[in-house]
């Protein structure tokens, strides 16, 4: 089974451009979610997705969205890049909503899987 | 103050030793465990997932989660040169309507040969 699949691995733009990254996530899991990492602040939470309907959004600023598409594939788009806003983007899949089970259910239905990320570089 | 907090090393042990990684977090709605280790340039992967105080093993791997201290910890038995990388501890409320992950800020570990 595939994993789950971000591209571009790298990007390199200038302040005041914007981006799009795109995740394909693990076959079958309808959520994904976004994550910032960068050496100061390091792992924090952009947005997640589930059914094509935003379910949760971080401490971002408007600049940052996201959209996911029928086949629960998911783009993220920075627009009027900032130097700040180098950083390793993740994006993580999982099976399901978060349901609040008890149990070892939980497991298979909510643990997040990453990709390999797309490194921005804002010059 | 953040709401999860873990020493960021560098540490680094000899071959064959147990390293212990450790968490504090200060909201007790924090109710899900989990240990990602990420080697670099890649995605963090999940190690150990745990939801009850007490101890869960995983061959080598031991999590720990003792909520009434508010603090996890990762044990690794046998290091091995493999084991070289950035762990992460994260958490997650049960409340439905938060389901985002809180990740620490990960602590690199180097195992020496």
């Amino acid at each position: 089974k595939a994993g789950v699949t971000q591209t571009p691995r790298y990007l390199i733009k200038t302040r005041g451009q914007q981006v799009t990254l795109s995740c394909s996530p693990i076959s079958g899991h309808r959520s994904v979610s976004w994550y910032q990492q960068t050496p100061g602040q390091g792992l924090q939470f952009l947005f997640e997705y589930f059914s094509e309907t935003q379910r949760n959004k971080g401490n971002f600023p408007g600049r940052f969205s996201g959209r996911q598409f029928s086949n629960s594939r998911s783009e993220m788009n920075v627009s009027t890049l900032e130097l700040g806003d180098s950083a390793l983007y993740l994006c993580a899949s999982s099976s399901g909503p978060w349901l609040g089970l008890a149990g070892e259910e939980i497991r298979a239905k909510n643990i997040q899987y990453f990709g390999a990320g797309t490194r921005l570089s804002v010059l | 103050q953040k709401e999860v907090e873990q020493d960021p090393g560098p540490l680094s042990v000899p071959e064959g030793a147990i390293v212990s990684l450790n968490c504090t977090y200060s909201n007790s709605a924090f109710q899900y465990f989990m240990w990602y280790r990420q080697y670099s340039r890649k995605g963090p992967e999940l190690l150990m997932y745990t939801y009850s105080s007490g101890n869960k093993e995983d061959g080598r791997f031991t999590a720990q989660v003792d909520k009434s201290s508010k603090y996890i910890s990762l044990f690794i038995r046998d290091s091995q040169p493999s084991d070289s990388a950035t762990y992460l501890c994260a958490m997650r409320y049960r409340d439905t309507g938060r389901r985002a992950l809180t990740f620490g800020s990960g602590t690199r570990l180097q195992v020496q040969p």
